[in-house]
C-alpha cells in the first residue's frame, strides 16, 4: 500500500512561531504537493515539487516556503504564523506522468494557530 | 485558467438509494483527466474514480459510475445502492496533461448517507 504520513495529526501554534510541517511518501512519487483545505473552499495549492531541491509556487504561497532536499520528503514551513493561517493541511504525492498519475494523500494535520 | 464547480454543497439519502453529485468543469483544453476524490470523516483522501478525456465511454466502479458529458463539460458522480461508508466529503478534480499534473479542485459536497 501506498503510504504519505504527515508528522502531526493535531498541532497548537502560537502566533509569530515558525511552524514545521513534514510529509514522507514511501513510493518513489516525484511529485508532491502541499495543500490547504478550508470549508466552501476545497484544496488550495500552496506549494509542488517535482524532484529534489524543485519547487514551484501555488495558488496560496504567501507566508509559506517548502523544502525538499530527499525525494521521499517534502517539508512545509510556515515562516511566522498567524492566524489566519489556521486550517487543515493536506500533503500529496503522485507519479509524474503516465496514467499512474493519481494523488495520495496524508492523513492531514489540522493546524491551528492562536 | 481551468476551474471546477461543484454546485451542492450538501446532500444527503436514505441508505440503498441510488444519488448523482454534479461537477462543471471550465477548460479549453483538450487533454486531460477528470478525478472523483472522497474524504470520509477525519480519514485520508481517497481516489473513487478518473476519467481520461480521450475516452468516450464512461468510468465505472463497481458501485460508482460517471457521467461524462465531454462538449456541456459536465462530469456527474453516481452512487448506487449507496450505504452508510459512502458518507464523505466529495471533491471533483481536474488535471490538465500540460501543467505539470496539477489538480484543480471544486469545493466538495457533502454527502451524508442516512440509515
Amino acid at each position: 500500500d501506498v503510504k504519505v504520513t504527515q508528522s502531526s495529526r493535531y498541532l497548537v501554534k502560537r502566533t509569530g512561531e515558525k511552524v514545521f510541517l513534514e510529509c514522507v511518501q514511501d513510493m518513489d512519487h516525484e511529485n508532491m504537493f502541499w495543500y490547504r483545505q478550508d470549508p466552501g473552499l476545497g484544496l488550495r495549492l500552496i506549494y509542488f515539487s517535482y524532484d529534489v531541491k524543485m519547487k514551484e509556487k501555488g495558488d496560496i504561497p504567501e507566508g509559506y516556503s517548502v523544502s525538499r532536499e530527499k525525494k521521499e520528503r517534502f517539508s512545509l514551513i510556515l515562516e511566522s504564523a498567524s492566524t489566519n493561517q489556521t486550517s487543515m493541511y493536506l500533503c500529496a504525492s503522485s507519479f509524474r506522468t503516465g496514467m499512474g498519475t493519481e494523488a495520495f494523500f496524508g492523513q492531514g494535520t489540522r493546524l491551528t494557530v492562536v | 485558467a481551468q476551474t471546477v464547480t461543484q454546485s451542492q454543497p450538501e446532500m444527503s439519502v436514505q441508505e440503498a438509494e441510488t444519488v448523482t453529485l454534479s461537477c462543471t468543469y471550465d477548460t479549453s483544453e483538450n487533454n486531460y483527466y477528470l478525478f472523483w476524490y472522497k474524504q470520509p470523516p477525519s480519514r485520508q483522501m481517497i481516489l473513487v474514480i478518473r476519467q481520461e478525456a480521450y475516452k468516450q465511454q464512461n468510468a465505472t466502479e463497481n458501485r460508482f459510475s460517471v457521467n461524462f458529458q465531454k462538449a456541456a463539460k459536465s462530469f456527474s458522480l453516481k452512487i448506487s445502492d449507496s450505504q452508510l461508508g459512502d458518507t464523505a466529503m466529495y471533491f471533483c478534480a481536474f488535471m490538465s496533461l500540460d501543467s505539470n499534473y496539477q489538480l484543480i479542485w471544486g469545493a466538495g459536497t457533502k454527502l451524508i448517507i442516512k440509515p
